[in-house]
């Protein structure tokens, strides 16, 4: 198994621009978790689905954030507009099924100016 | 007060050390726990689960504590690769995982 894929895994844009972040969690998986990290708040938990319905999206920061997943095969994060305070590594995470371990993708490093 | 505490350290030991961390939770219901380990720019990785009559897996050990709310982590005779930020993780039902801060370990030779 190729484990959590996430895309990009760097990303640089202007204040301003829309972000899209992408995610494929682990086949057979039915909870998938974003989660955003930064040095002053460290991992914080943004939004989770099961079974594609969002559950708690309560640790979503504002409206500019929102999280959509279409299938069980793919998650996306868009940030619209972007600010230079939401820099971090995104990561997204697979888990579910009587599993509680959490499996977590390589991040994406989002760096806005 | 946050609901999942950890020192932040860094703790830095020397090889072959035993080190210990520890967590604090501050929601009673909780009903599992867990170590992740963070490498430096990695995304974290389960260590281990925390049961109630504490666990062992070589040379880590886990305990918990319910009636004082807080988990352990003992590490024995370190290793530079154990260098790492361990995350404690408190679970309080369905998905809903709290991720601690972390505390950093840096091994030293």
């Amino acid at each position: 198994d190729a484990g959590v894929i996430q895309s990009p895994r760097h990303e640089v844009t202007e204040m301003g621009q829309e972000v899209t972040l992408r995610c494929k969690p682990i086949s057979g998986h039915n909870s998938l978790f974003w989660y955003r990290q930064t040095m002053m708040r460290g991992l914080e938990l943004l939004i989770y689905f099961n079974n594609n319905v969002p559950i708690d999206d309560s640790g979503m920061p504002e409206d500019r954030f929102s999280a959509k997943m279409p299938n069980a095969s793919f998650s996306t994060l868009k940030i619209q507009p972007s600010e230079p305070r939401d820099s971090a590594v995104y990561f997204c995470a697979s888990g579910g099924g009587g599993v509680y371990e959490q499996y977590f993708g390589p991040g994406t490093r989002l760096t806005v100016t | 007060r946050k609901e999942v505490e950890q020192d932040p350290g860094p703790f830095n030991v020397p090889e072959g050390a035993t080190v210990a961390f520890n967590c604090t939770y501050s929601n009673s219901a909780s009903q599992s726990f867990f170590w992740y380990r963070q490498d430096c720019r990695k995304e974290p990785k389960l260590l281990m689960s925390v049961y109630s009559s504490g666990n062992e897996d070589g040379r880590f050990t886990a305990q918990l504590n319910r009636a004082s709310q807080y988990i352990s982590l003992l590490i024995r005779d370190s290793k530079l690769s154990d260098s790492a930020t361990y995350l404690c993780v408190v679970n309080s039902g369905g998905q809903n995982f709290v991720f601690g801060p972390g505390t950093r370990l840096s091994v030293l030779p």
